[in-house]
């Protein structure tokens, strides 16, 4: 199994760009997330899903955007870049949101807006 | 808001026991305390997870008071790989996904 992976793994936009952050997992985890690390912080959840067709909001939501249209992918998109975006972005998934709740990340994005 | 309370920084010395403490006062019955550590710049890493009883695995013990208020991880010869930021989080309930909180960075120290 590879796990969580993310793509790119370095990304530099300019204020107003959009793109979207790739995550997959080959796990058929139920459970899906993306967190923020923003330097010397921890981490922030931005959105979660608990399966295909559903998602929602986590601590900081606003200017990103996310679908669930399988079980393996959770791409998550900014929608006009801004500076204070600028962070390490982490996927991670588990098998579900029960009472055991081993979550696996990915290796991070790092994004840098300028 | 993370439910626990770490304290920022420990030292250890390479070889010794390192004790990692959590305050978790307001957990609730039905929630695991969970142990992960970020080494550098990657991903966090799952530890161990623990409801009432002590647990130990290849990586770690973790001993949880008898009122649930406060856990401590061990790890039992540090070593400098050990150096990392280790998290402490009370969860989830119900489809809560896990807060982060910012944890203890550990130095081992040669």
């Amino acid at each position: 199994n590879a796990g969580v992976t993310q793509t790119p793994k370095f990304q530099v936009l300019k204020t107003g760009q959009s793109m979207t952050l790739q995550c997959a997992q080959d796990m058929n985890h139920e459970y899906m997330s993306w967190y923020r690390q923003d330097p010397g912080m921890g981490l922030r959840l931005i959105h979660y899903s608990v399966g295909a067709g559903i998602t929602d909001q986590g601590e900081v939501p606003n200017g990103y955007n996310v679908s669930r249209s399988t079980t393996e992918d959770f791409p998550l998109r900014l929608l006009s870049a801004a500076p204070s975006q600028t962070s390490v972005y982490f996927c991670a998934s588990s098998y579900s949101l029960g009472r055991y709740n081993e979550q696996f990340f990915g290796p991070g994005t790092r994004l840098t807006v300028l | 808001d993370a439910k626990t309370t770490q304290p920022p920084s420990m030292d250890c010395a390479e070889g010794r026991a390192a004790n990692l403490p959590c305050n978790h006062s307001t957990i609730s019955g039905n929630e695991y305390v969970y142990w992960y550590r970020q080494i550098h710049s990657q991903g966090p890493q799952y530890i161990i997870h623990g409801l009432k009883n002590n647990e130990t695995n290849e990586m770690a013990s973790l001993i949880i008071t008898e009122d649930r208020k406060s856990s401590t991880l061990i790890l039992p010869h540090a070593t400098l790989r050990d150096t990392a930021v280790y998290y402490c989080i009370v969860g989830p309930s119900g489809n809560t996904p896990l807060v982060f909180g910012k944890g203890t960075r550990l130095s081992v120290i040669a």
